[in-house]
Formats: C-alpha cells, structure tokens, sequence
C-alpha cells in the first residue's frame, strides 16, 4: 500500500534556526515525491520535487530509498516560512498526501 | 496566467440536501482533479480528469458523489444527498499532463462545505 507519513503535527523553532521536516513513504515502484506548502490565506502550491534536485527558497530534500525518506531542510529558518508542509507520493497518477506538518519560526 | 477558479468558495448547508461546486483550470491544462481535506489531514484525491474522460475515481464515494468536465474543460463535483462527515474544503487542480515525477498540479482556492 502507498502512504506518506508526516510524524509531527507541529514544529515550532527560533528564526535562524536549522529545520527538519520528517517525511517517510511506503511504495513498492520507484517513488515519486514532493513536497507542496501552503502559507496562511494562500492557495496550495509546489514546493519542490526530488527529480529536479534543486533548492527552492533555501529549502532541500534528498531521496533516501533505504531509509524510505525524503526530509525537508533549511540551515536558517526565516518567519516567512511560517507554513503548512505537505509531503506528497505519486502512485500511478495520483498524488497520495501526507497529513501535514505546520511549521512555526518564531522571532 | 490566471490561476484555478472554484466556486462558491463557502457552502452551509443541512445534511441530506445537495450541493455542487464549480472548477476552471488553467487555460490548456488537460489534466483536472478534485480533492476532499478534511480538518487535520491532507488532501484526497476523489476524482481524475483527462480532457474529458476519468482517469481515477476509485476513492469517489459513488453513491452520492458525482462529477463531470463535459467539454474538458469547467468541471462540476456533485454531492446528493450531503452528510455530515462532508464537511471539509474541495480543492480543485489542473495539470498539464498527467500526474508524473515532473508535472506540478496547481490547486484552486478551495470551497469550504459545512454539513450541519
């Protein structure tokens, strides 16, 4: 069975401070993940994906297939990011969610 | 470029009546989905469009949910009668193409339905 899992609920951290967003996935094919985010009064959107590799916004994520992972990183968290973060698997070709973790960086 | 439109973007309504919400993707976008969140969790995935054909309903409640994109373009989901474990935000999304390791989905603004 697919599932993304997104063990904390809530993480609150100080401004300047390294963030950590866990994400675990179960899926039996070659996983394709994301991470969407959506800041207060604002629609859903795309974050990042782990085919591109990339740093969006400061934020980082690698795919470890051993560890069935795909964390979500910042060094230096900024207010901005002040958010709800959704982990997000493409089974086939749906995008099955992870429940979410809302992230507070406080001053 | 215009984002997702959905309407209405509130809706209270008394279990066992009606309700249907309306969805524009993006002008192009041949891929549409509607998604169900509930309070405290993600968003699930009831139905998938294609232009006009379904690629996935396998999570549509069918009995009383309904959903159409006719021109394969707007696109309306239906749910009669409402219960009241309906109550959650209805967000629509469009696509390119379909669903894969580089296509983004861009979400409208969502419809809020309370079932009282």
């Amino acid at each position: 069975a697919q599932r993304v899992t997104q063990p904390e609920k809530l993480l609150s951290v100080f401004k300047g401070a390294p963030v950590e967003l866990k994400c675990n996935y179960s899926y039996s094919g070659s996983p394709e993940l994301f991470w969407y985010v959506q800041y207060s009064r604002q629609r859903l959107q795309l974050l990042l994906r782990h085919i591109s590799r990339e740093s969006i916004k400061g934020f980082t994520a690698d795919l470890n297939k051993g560890e069935t992972s795909f964390h979500l990183k910042k060094p230096f968290a900024q207010e901005e990011d002040s958010a709800m973060y959704y982990c997000a698997l493409n089974s086939g070709y749906a995008l099955n969610f992870g429940k979410g973790t809302s992230l507070l960086v406080t001053p | 470029e215009a984002g997702v439109a959905q309407s209405p973007r509130y809706k209270i309504i008394e279990k066992r009546q009606s309700v249907a919400f309306w969805c524009n993707p993006i002008s192009g976008h041949a891929t549409l989905y509607w998604y169900q969140q509930i309070l405290g969790q993600g968003p699930k995935l009831l139905i998938q469009f294609q232009n006009n054909g379904v690629v996935d309903d396998s999570q549509l409640p069918k009995d009383r949910f309904s959903a159409e994109r006719l021109k394969g373009v707007d696109s309306t989901l239906k749910i009669q009668p409402a219960k009241l474990e309906d109550s959650a935000v209805y967000l629509c999304a469009s696509s390119l193409e379909l669903a894969g390791a580089k296509v983004e989905q861009f979400f409208g603004p969502g419809t809020r339905l309370t079932v009282l």
